[in-house]
């Protein structure tokens, strides 16, 4: 299994232009996590989707962020315009929620991550 | 609600010491508690996870973690510490209810873990 695939590993682009960083969950998971990690803020969820469906989009830092699954296979998450403070390594998580008695013991699989730098 | 505290940003041991990174945890509902360990430049992988069952879980590496209902807690242990566990580790929890909270997880600040030679 190649694991979860995020594209790209690195992004360096300047201030106001979109930025859209690409999420590949392993085959077969139906929960998809986007988190953003910071020094200063350490690691927050920005938004899970549950079966192609955004569940719980609260940590999303504002209108300038969105993120969509357009199929079971691929997600992306789009910032526009950008912004310095945006500048974070993102990462994408995948899991299979069973649901059930076995709901919330569902292990998450990390992509690499993404390194955004906004300058 | 959720929430992790972990005791401690930055903890160094010898090789061959024991680990000891500490997490305390608040939930309103019965947990599931998991460690995650992240490797320069990696995502998160898991360590191991408490559900149900024996409160003292073993997982990857030698590396084992006792729940505590009575004190909230689910501190990682290692009996030997090596080299090759330098690392960050994060403590998460998570509801063991429905809701909208479903499959969420909330993590503690992480702990740099440094081993000397």
């Amino acid at each position: 299994d190649a694991g979860v695939i995020q594209s790209p590993r690195h992004e360096v682009t300047e201030m106001g232009q979109e930025v859209t960083l690409r999420c590949k969950p392993i085959s077969g998971h139906n929960s998809l996590f986007w988190y953003r990690q910071t020094m200063m803020r350490g690691l927050e969820l920005l938004i899970y989707f549950n079966n192609n469906v955004p569940i719980d989009d609260s940590g999303m830092p504002e209108d300038r962020f969105s993120a969509k699954m357009p199929n079971a296979s691929f997600s992306t998450l789009k910032i526009q315009p950008s912004e310095p403070r945006d500048s974070a390594v993102y990462f994408c998580a995948s899991s299979l929620n069973r649901g059930g008695a076995r709901f919330g013991t569902d292990t998450q699989y990390f992509g690499p991550g993404t390194r955004l730098t906004v300058l | 609600a959720q929430s992790v505290t972990q005791l401690g940003s930055h903890v160094s041991v010898s090789e061959g010491a024991l680990v000891l990174l500490r997490c305390n945890y608040s939930s309103s509902v019965p947990p599931y508690l998991f460690w995650y360990v992240q490797y320069p430049n990696q995502g998160l992988q898991l360590l191991l996870k408490y559900t149900t069952g024996a409160t003292l879980v073993k997982g990857i590496n030698g590396f084992e973690a006792e729940f505590k209902k009575s004190e909230t807690s689910f501190h990682l242990t290692k009996p030997s510490a090596h080299m090759s566990d330098a690392a960050e580790y994060f403590c998460a929890v998570t509801a063991a209810d429905r809701g909208s909270t479903l499959g969420r997880l909330y993590f503690g600040r992480g702990t740099q873990l440094t081993v000397w030679p």
